[in-house]
This record gives C-alpha cells, sequence and structure tokens, in this order.
C-alpha cells in the first residue's frame, strides 16, 4: 500500500542543524522528493533523490536515503528563522503522481 | 513564465452551490494534476491530465467533481453540490512529462463551504 509517515513537529535554534524524517512503504518508489509549505502558500520544491541514490546534498541540504528501510531523512544546515515551515516528504508512484506525507511542522527559535 | 497560476485565491460558498476552479500551468508543461489538502494533512492526489486526456481519477473524487482541460492548456475543477467536507486548499501542479525534477505547484484555491 502507499503511506509516508512524518513526525509531526520539530524545534531547533537558529544555527543548528535540523534533521526531518520520512518513512514510506512503496517499494516501488522511484523518485523521493522534499518540499517546503510556508503558511497560505503552495508547496515549493526543495530536493529530490533518486531511489538508486543514497545520499543527495544540495548547499545547506541534505538527502539521505536508506532503501532497505524505507527511509528518507532531510537534514538542513545552520538552520535560520527563514526556515521556518512546514516539510513534506513525497514518493513518486509509477511516475503517475506524488503521495505525501502529513508534514512536519519546523519551528526555528533565537 | 510567471509559473502555476491558480483562481480564485479564496471562495465562500453556501453549501448546495457549485464551485469551478481554474488552473493556467507553465506554458511548456504537459501534465497537470489537482490535489486536495485539508487542514494538517499532506495534499491528496485527485486527478491529473496529460496533455488533454484525463489520465487517473482518485477514488477522493466523487461524481460530484469533475475537472477538464480541454485544450491541453489551463485547466477547470467543478464541484457541484458543495458540502461542508469539501472545505479544503485546492492545489494545481504542472510538470514535463512524469515530472521526474519534481511538480511546480500553484499556490491553491483555498474552499470555505458555510
Amino acid at each position: 500500500g502507499e503511506d509516508v509517515e512524518q513526525s509531526l513537529f520539530l524545534s531547533v535554534r537558529e544555527g543548528d542543524s535540523s534533521v526531518i524524517n520520512c518513512t514510506y512503504t512503496d517499494s516501488s518508489s522511484t523518485y523521493l522528493y522534499w518540499y517546503k509549505q510556508e503558511p497560505g502558500a503552495g508547496l515549493q520544491l526543495l530536493t529530490y533523490i533518486f531511489s538508486n541514490m543514497d545520499m543527495k546534498q544540495d548547499q545547506r541540504l541534505t538527502v539521505l536515503l536508506n532503501k532497505k528501510d524505507k527511509h528518507l531523512s532531510l537534514r538542513i544546515a545552520d538552520t535560520q528563522t527563514g526556515d521556518s515551515a512546514i516539510y513534506f516528504c513525497a514518493e513518486s508512484i509509477s511516475s503517475d503522481k506524488l503521495i505525501f506525507g502529513t508534514g512536519t511542522r519546523l519551528q526555528v527559535f533565537p | 513564465d510567471t509559473g502555476v497560476s491558480q483562481n480564485p485565491r479564496h471562495k465562500i460558498t453556501k453549501r448546495g452551490q457549485n464551485v469551478t476552479f481554474r488552473c493556467d500551468p507553465i506554458s511548456e508543461h504537459n501534465r497537470l494534476y489537482w490535489y486536495r489538502q485539508t487542514l494538517g494533512q499532506g495534499p491528496e492526489f485527485l486527478t491529473y491530465f496529460q496533455n488533454e486526456a484525463q489520465l487517473e481519477k482518485s477514488r477522493l473524487l466523487s461524481d460530484r467533481f469533475s475537472a477538464e482541460r480541454p485544450k491541453g492548456s489551463f485547466s477547470t475543477l467543478e464541484i457541484q453540490r458543495t458540502e461542508q467536507g469539501d472545505s479544503a486548499m485546492y492545489l494545481c501542479a504542472s510538470s514535463l512529462d512524469q515530472g521526474i525534477h519534481g511538480y511546480t505547484f500553484g499556490s491553491g484555491t483555498r474552499l470555505t463551504v458555510v
């Protein structure tokens, strides 16, 4: 079945690293994505990883994929107050649609 | 190109009325998707088009919902006889082909049924 799970909330101090975790169930996922949503706004694509990769780095963002455990994480280095938002992981099913998790609300405090 | 555009941004309607939303995708994108997002949840897939063909519809899309993309460009989503449970953010996204590099989302239309 298709199910993507995330922890609901994460609070970090400005300047620290944030790690947001995600687990998925469909082993046929081809691509996995991280999106950011700010209040009242649509979703902004942050990064993605192909299922045959185990790591991808893009500036402050590092994505780790453990395909065996179906676990995906997003690490944000040097977290800033502007990073406060809801973060969604999503898996691509048969390349026809995305299945999203429930989102992790990241709060960054000074 | 200014990205994916959705109109209106907000819609308040009385229960039982019909509503229609519009989505203008990025011009070179041949795929267009509709998602629904309720408070505290992630977006849920509703349907998608490749050019003008509607290729998949979710079980969430009851017979009161209909979507069209007549010329393979903009799309409309109509909800007939709205119910309070239809209150949600309706998100449109577009992609080139299968969207390997991700979808581009619009800002959404927030529907409130009173």
